[in-house]
């Protein structure tokens, strides 16, 4: 199994500003994912990260108000630009299972975020 | 459009009885479905899955029955222990889809009472 790491676990923003979330993976994965839980919803996919290209995104979130980078195989970054209340979630990354059942993905402990 | 739905937010059972958690999709592409379970500050994690082409997994005191026709899949725990007590999310992934997107229901809170 592999062990994602998160960082802030938690952080309270004001609005406008921006905040950029990273995920680390103990071992080389080809694609990281992003989620989105919003108060009392299902987790949403925010976009797919590939190394070496373009984030690829879900209808509903675009590159300007959620840049991702993936400068690496075990790392990635996920930014919530000019933030506002709406945008308070907890957001996930999460990879492939690797070797366990086909979809099976393992998740990182989550940012909660709060905009204020 | 919520593809895969958990009506019940919340359940309660006993220790020892069965707990029965349900969820309905409505994408007809979804052809394999997972079962994750999370604790309060920790992310989902894996419990059980069931591909399309399977009816019934068990895995110990968890499986996971899948009705195609009806477009209904369920989680029954036997027994049910404290330990259970979490938040219970149904995903599924589509047909030519790679990877792990997944697409989640709402959760159901599953209380387990000693």
């Amino acid at each position: 199994s592999a062990v994602i790491s998160q960082k802030p676990s938690r952080d309270i923003c004001q609005r406008g500003t921006s905040l950029t979330i990273q995920c680390q993976v103990d071992s080389q994965v080809t694609m990281m994912f992003w989620y989105r839980q919003q108060p009392g919803q299902s987790l949403t996919l925010i976009a797919t990260a590939n190394q070496g290209s373009e984030a690829t995104y879900e209808s509903g979130f675009v590159i300007d108000k959620f840049p991702i980078s993936r400068p690496n195989l075990t790392f990635s970054t996920l930014t919530v630009s000019n933030m506002s209340p709406e945008d308070s979630s907890i957001y996930l990354c999460s990879v492939e299972g690797g070797q366990g059942p086909k979809g099976s993905a393992f998740f990182g402990q989550g940012t909660r975020l709060t905009v204020v | 459009d919520q593809q895969v739905k958990q009506n019940s937010p919340s359940l309660s059972v006993q220790e020892g009885r069965i707990s029965i958690l349900n969820c309905d999709y409505t994408n007809s592409m979804f052809d394999y479905f997972l079962w994750y379970k999370k604790y309060p500050a920790e992310g989902p994690t894996f419990l059980i899955s069931i591909s399309s082409i399977k009816d019934k997994n068990e895995d110990g005191r968890f499986t996971v029955f899948l009705n195609k026709s009806a477009k209904h899949l369920s989680l029954h725990i036997v027994p049910s222990q404290p330990g259970d007590s979490a938040v219970y999310f149904c995903a599924a992934s589509e047909k030519e889809t790679s990877g792990s997107r997944l697409t989640f229901g709402e959760g159901t809170q599953l209380t387990v009472n000693p």
